[in-house]
């Protein structure tokens, strides 16, 4: 079983829908949480952190849940330029070990 | 500005070879990571330094040997390189107070 696992997708929406990704981890001493995004031959980039109390960031909310060792990311009004790979990321010993998920794969259709 | 560049971007080499691949970071962090992503897209760390110390090793083979002259740069250098080598390799750096990571653009090796 992986450390950090995700449903891989992919996960087809229309532009304006709402879609939520889930992930799971195993590792209770994992401290650090966080969503990437990578596209296409790209590299992956910061999308936000989570924490236990949620945080927004306009049209995406992150979601910790500490005590079932879950992570969630809801986007909102899907856009176009959404479509790529989410990446679930987590830190460990004293942050310095990160462990990604396999990735969700998000199209977004006109 | 780049705030994390690596090069070079492209790295085509026989098997046996020795080559190296360099990261900079511009942005005054402390920790850098070297990470590979093989060809089912998978991350997977290799190295962590922080302040210019090796932190974390993931097994990786002793034919990687990282390098941090300073902070801001983390030079890879692999020796015998073998066909599995082949995989896009990020370098990524983070303050350490948030491990924040931003990353450079790749380096796509492939081992003929």
């Amino acid at each position: 079983r992986k450390e950090v696992e995700q449903d891989p997708g992919p996960f087809n929406v229309p532009e304006g829908a709402t879609v939520a990704f889930n992930c799971t981890y195993s590792n209770s001493a994992s401290q650090s949480f966080f969503w990437y995004r990578q596209d296409c031959r790209k590299e992956p980039k910061l999308l936000m952190s989570v924490y236990s109390s949620g945080n927004e960031d306009g049209r995406f909310t992150a979601q910790l849940n500490r005590a079932s060792q879950y992570i969630s990311l809801l986007i909102r009004d899907s856009k176009l330029s959404d479509s790529a790979t989410y990446l679930c990321v987590v830190n460990r010993d004293g942050g310095f070990k990160t462990i990604f998920g396999a990735g969700t794969r998000l199209f977004v259709k006109a | 500005d780049t705030a994390v560049s690596q090069t070079p971007k492209y790295l085509v080499t026989q098997m046996g070879n020795d080559k190296s691949i360099k990261c900079e970071q511009n942005l005054g962090h402390d920790t850098m990571y070297w990470y590979k992503q093989d060809s089912k897209k998978f991350l997977k760390i290799m190295f962590s330094y922080n302040n210019k110390e090796l932190i974390i090793n993931e097994t990786v083979p002793n034919r990687f040997s990282p390098k941090s002259p300073d902070k801001a740069h983390l030079n890879l250098h692999i020796n015998s390189l073998e066909l599995g080598d082949s995989a896009v390799y990020f370098c990524a750096s983070s303050p350490s107070r948030t491990y924040e990571q931003y990353f450079g653009p790749g380096t796509r090796l492939t081992v003929t």
